[in-house]
């Protein structure tokens, strides 16, 4: 039980285009999802707070009009890279809550080329 | 600003060590303190540790919370080349579950 799951896996884009990442609760109802970006030898850091039916709550620093977060049901939330540039190249990973726990996807590898 | 350290950053044993990894942390509201092990996707669960749940044990892995010291320690027991990875503590407060990350243990177990 607790699956999340993440799509695509691995994408590769051109710099200027836009990315759309999805992330499922496969077998329970998460009314908050959490996106994170991993830098290669770096920890995770929390990119924002998603919650169902209502806006994102994005940490210092993370540009909304950038990451363009959707919740729009209790098993999906999307995370869009907009205008995606190299440095935007990262390991995204979501996280469900379910309970106190969190339940981690597998990671999308982003690529802006 | 939610804070979580982990010492040491990175480590090397050999096979049948034990290993001590160290995080302590600084959260307003802490819920709970968590393990992970990261491989190379994302990471996969090994602990909670909450007030009422300081002592976890699974197999050759235990962990302690110390909610005076506002620290815990992962240990790892007879270590195995399948045990290197990172190690990452992260510590739960606040009414979202909001999750803050140290930056891991490197682990690093040669035969």
């Amino acid at each position: 039980g607790a699956v999340v799951s993440q799509h695509p896996s691995r994408v590769i884009c051109k710099s200027g285009t836009s990315v759309k990442i999805e992330c499922r609760s496969l077998d329970f109802q998460a009314t908050t999802m959490f996106w994170y970006r991993q830098f290669p030898k770096q920890s995770l850091m929390l990119m924002a707070t998603s919650n169902e039916g209502s806006k994102a709550t994005y940490e210092q620093g993370v540009e909304k009009d950038k990451f363009l977060i959707n919740h729009a049901s209790l098993t999906l939330s999307t995370l869009t890279v907009t205008s995606a540039h190299p440095e935007d190249s990262s390991f995204y990973i979501c996280s469900a809550r379910w309970d106190s726990e969190q339940y981690f996807g597998p990671g999308t590898r982003l690529t802006v080329t | 600003e939610d804070k979580v350290v982990q010492s040491p950053l990175s480590l090397v044993v050999h096979e049948g060590d034990t290993v001590t990894l160290n995080c302590s942390y600084e959260v307003t509201n802490f819920r709970s303190l968590l393990w992970y092990k990261q491989e190379k996707k994302a990471p996969t669960f090994l602990f909670m540790l909450t007030s009422s749940g300081i002592e976890k044990k699974s197999g050759r892995l235990s962990s302690i919370l110390d909610k005076k010291e506002l620290s815990s320690i992962l240990n790892i027991t007879a270590t195995q080349t399948g045990d290197s990875a990172i190690y990452l503590c992260a510590v739960g407060g606040g009414s979202n579950y909001k999750l803050t990350f140290g930056k891991g243990t490197l682990l690093t177990v040669n035969p």
